[in-house]
Formats: structure tokens, sequence, C-alpha cells
């Protein structure tokens, strides 16, 4: 079974420039989960789909931030436009309903975000 | 403020011995707490958890232990092996892990053979 899948792997853009950020949850997990890790510091939680709804998006940032998932399979977000904060690497995580969220979160490896 | 607290950003340990890594929290209502263990350039992968109903976990050479009156717990790690090398991440949830995970710091554990 293939994991959580992040695209691309590595991007380097300008301040001002957009971003997109796609993640492949595992097949079947309804729960997916955006979290970021600026360098050096904790990784913090940006939000939570449940299938294609928003449970939570208390941990986005600002309305530069746009996350969607249509459909309630792959996921993006948007950072739109880009300024030197938002460098660090972006990780997306899935789950299966129904059970303890937290100890089944699969994470992917992660985008690392470079704003120049 | 930080609610998860790593205060060791590194560790060194030999090869065979035990590895203690300490984590604090703030927040009373925190009540599941993970451990994630992170290699360079992957995602954090789930390791282990506690409720705060229990006071150890153990699985393997990993143990936690929690202690809900001074809100600490701490990850134990014998005998520790070179492949143990990564970084620790600490989490915690409240509501019986329907919170979001909040994440300390981490602590970089090299162990050296």
């Amino acid at each position: 079974e293939a994991g959580v899948t992040q695209f691309p792997s590595h991007s380097v853009i300008e301040k001002g420039q957009t971003v997109t950020l796609r993640c492949d949850p595992i097949s079947g997990h309804d729960n997916l989960y955006w979290y970021r890790r600026v360098m050096g510091k904790e990784i913090k939680f940006l939000l939570h789909f449940v299938k294609e709804s928003k449970q939570d998006e208390s941990g986005m940032p600002n309305n530069r931030f746009l996350a969607e998932r249509t459909g309630g399979t792959y996921s993006t977000l948007k950072v739109q436009p880009a300024e030197l904060e938002d460098s660090g690497v972006y990780f997306c995580a899935s789950s299966p309903l129904g059970h303890l969220a937290t100890d089944t979160q699969y994470f992917g490896p992660g985008t690392r975000l470079t704003v120049l | 403020d930080q609610q998860v607290k790593q205060n060791s950003p590194s560790l060194s340990v030999q090869e065979g011995r035990i590895s203690i890594l300490n984590c604090d929290y703030t927040n009373s209502m925190f009540d599941y707490f993970l451990w994630y263990k992170k290699y360079p350039a992957e995602g954090p992968t789930f390791l282990i958890s506690i409720s705060s109903i229990k006071d150890k976990n153990e699985d393997g050479r990993f143990t936690v232990f929690l202690n809900k009156s001074a809100k600490h717990l701490s990850l134990h790690i014998v005998p520790s092996q070179p492949g143990d090398s990564a970084v620790y991440f600490c989490a915690a949830s409240a509501d019986s892990g329907n919170t979001p995970l909040v994440f300390g710091k981490g602590t970089r554990l090299s162990v050296i053979a």
C-alpha cells in the first residue's frame, strides 16, 4: 500500500509568487492534516479535513493560505502571494476515520518551501 | 507560547546504553501523548503513545513514562542502537486525541557505535 505522498519535494520561489503544494493521502483515509515546520522550530498544525470538509483550520497563519480537498481525495495548499516567513517544510498526514486520529496519523515526506 | 517543550535539542548516547528523551507540557487539557521519530528527508513516523489514564506504556525497546502531576513525560530506549539516531518529537493532544497534535521542537538523538 502506498504511503502519503507529497509533491513537489522542494520548491524555491521568489517573494510575491504563488506556490501550490499537493498531498495524496493513503487511499481510504478520510482525515487529512497539514502541518508546517519552520527551521529549528516545532511542527505546527495548519488545518484538518474530514473528507472534503474543513474540520479545523485554526492553525492557518493568514488568508494568503488556501487549502482545498475537492472530492475528498487529494488536497492542495496554495500560498499566494508567498512571503519570506512562509519558508519551511510542509507536512501532510492522513488517518482513517473512526479511529483515534492521533496514533494513526501517517505523515508524508514533506515539501520543503524556500521563499527568496 | 509553547505548550509542549523539549528542552534538550540534542543527545548523544553510546550504543547499548539507555537513551532518555524528556518532554514537558503546560496545557492541563492534554490527555494523549505521543512520540514520533523523524529521519532526514522523511516525514515523522509514529513510535509510541500513552493516554493520561496510564503512567507507563512499553513497546519492545521503547517505554514512555507519564508524570501528570509534573506535566512531564519521557521516552526511554533500551538498548540504544545506531539506527535509533534521528530526531524525536514529543506531541500532545486533548479530548482523547480528537484535537490537533501539538508538537515540541524535537531532540536529535545520536547513538554512537
